[in-house]
């Protein structure tokens, strides 16, 4: 089946601590994203990729990391620069030849933990 | 940029009809889309507006003035299995990077 799948589910990292996400697609999609979410509240963009070998940082991108070698993988770091990690990660796609509302699927999402 | 704004929570009982309003203002427009979230899960895409008017989709619709700066999404017939967050994002440009507001938890009561 096609779609967007995220691992790990559940991640816990150690203060001082690198942890990657991973993001991978097979929906052949141009554009990939990366969300956090805490609790009671919206998305808010961390990266964004419009092509492979290219990414922009979102509004909140300070102690991330992202890459783009490849157009079905956009694997999210948390560095130990993120001071308060933990939350909700949603990695999401889209194709930019279409219409976004038609086109925007979020993956099944990723909870870290700092402890 | 964009703000967005929606309600925190709606309690609404089984079988009835609630209204969830979403207000935004932007300096470019390029439609509304309203997602619904359950706990711990990923988004669902809901509907996507960029005309002015009614989209209905089953016991979901969704509502649009641009002139207004004012969304809503409508849920008929409300099932136990509604309860959710539901969230009403517009985009930033015309790529899919999305300006979500902070989601409106609907709690469905029998």
């Amino acid at each position: 089946d096609g779609g967007i799948t995220q691992s790990p589910k559940y991640l816990f990292r150690k203060e001082g601590q690198n942890v990657t996400l991973s993001c991978e697609q097979n929906l052949n999609h141009d554009a990939m994203y990366w969300y956090r979410q805490d609790p009671g509240q919206g998305l808010r963009l961390i990266y964004y990729s419009q092509i492979v070998n290219d990414f922009q940082k979102g509004d909140i991108a300070e102690g991330y990391s992202v890459s783009r070698e490849k157009k079905e993988s956009f694997p999210l770091t948390v560095t130990s620069a993120q001071k308060n990690p933990t939350a909700f990660y949603l990695c999401a796609s889209s194709d930019t030849d279409s219409l976004p509302g038609n086109t925007i699927y979020f993956g099944e999402g990723s909870w870290l933990t700092v402890v | 940029g964009q703000n967005i704004d929606q309600p925190t929570e709606m309690t609404a009982t089984e079988g009835a009809i609630v209204q969830i309003n979403c207000t935004y203002q932007t300096s470019g427009f390029n439609g509304l889309f309203w997602y619904q979230q359950h706990a711990g899960e990923a988004p669902t895409f809901l509907s996507y507006n960029v005309l002015d008017g009614l989209e209905e989709k089953g016991r979901f619709s969704s509502f649009l003035s641009r002139s207004k700066g004012y969304s809503y999404l409508l849920l008929k017939e409300l099932q136990m299995k509604d309860s959710a967050s539901y969230l009403c994002a517009a985009p930033t440009d015309s790529w899919g990077k999305l300006q979500f507001g902070a989601g409106t938890q609907v709690v469905v009561t029998p």
